[in-house]
């Protein structure tokens, strides 16, 4: 199976509300990232976790990192319909390849 | 803009053909990766070069190969296509560090008829 698994696979919420995606893995890591992709076309990256930071801002964006249960977390504030789209948890397996998961497939509702 | 261009954005091809994907990563940056993303599904990971070199490989079919060439872009060619092999394909690029993130071309989207 892949390795760094999203949590839900959908989430469906109204405009300013938070939503909370999961991401869960299997081995150890260098760091965890965290990327959005608007519907067909390219990732962006939204935000970078090393192994040893517990938790990380940027804007509306906070992100958790639990080594001991190989898990992370998204939280996205304040959600607006601009939010709509997939987001995926990368892990960096060793120093070469980034590994994705399925991703979580939210929509906000305005 | 990421900086990473892939040619052609669309493509559409009969089975049994091959095709090219070409991708320029960002400037400076060494490392291409290759990944195929089906309806709804993740990102497969295919292979990854540095610096011109095969790094690391990923579920990568034999009827697929790639490379980097002494510029820096990579191409990824897709022979023998079947239909389960349409697909968006792309490519990221990362700085000289490989533990920094990735950034990502806009894809090339393969219909295999």
């Amino acid at each position: 199976s892949q390795q760094g698994e999203e949590d839900p696979q959908a989430l469906s919420i109204q405009e300013g509300e938070n939503a909370t995606m999961n991401c869960s893995y299997k081995t150890s890591i260098n760091n965890l990232q965290w990327y959005r992709q608007n519907s067909g076309r390219g990732l962006v990256h939204l935000i970078l976790i090393r192994s040893n930071e517990r938790e990380k801002h940027s804007g509306r964006l906070r992100v958790t990192l639990d080594t001991s249960k190989k898990s992370s977390s998204l939280l996205i504030t304040a959600s607006r319909a601009a939010d709509t789209a997939s987001y995926f948890c990368a892990r960096r397996a060793g120093s070469y390849q980034l590994t994705f998961g399925k991703g979580t497939k939210l929509s906000v509702i305005p | 803009d990421s900086g990473v261009t892939q040619t052609p954005k669309h493509l559409i091809t009969a089975t049994g053909q091959r095709v090219t994907l070409r991708c320029s990563p960002r400037s400076g940056d060494l490392s291409v990766y290759w990944y195929q993303q089906s309806l709804d599904q993740g990102l497969q990971f295919l292979i990854q070069y540095y610096n011109g070199e095969e790094r690391a490989k990923g579920n990568i079919l034999e009827r697929f190969s790639a490379q980097q060439f002494p510029d820096l872009h990579s191409e990824l060619n897709l022979s023998s296509l079947e239909l389960g092999d349409s697909a968006l394909y792309f490519c990221a690029s990362t700085p000289l560090g490989d533990r920094t993130e990735a950034f990502f071309g806009q894809g090339t989207r393969l219909t295999v008829v």
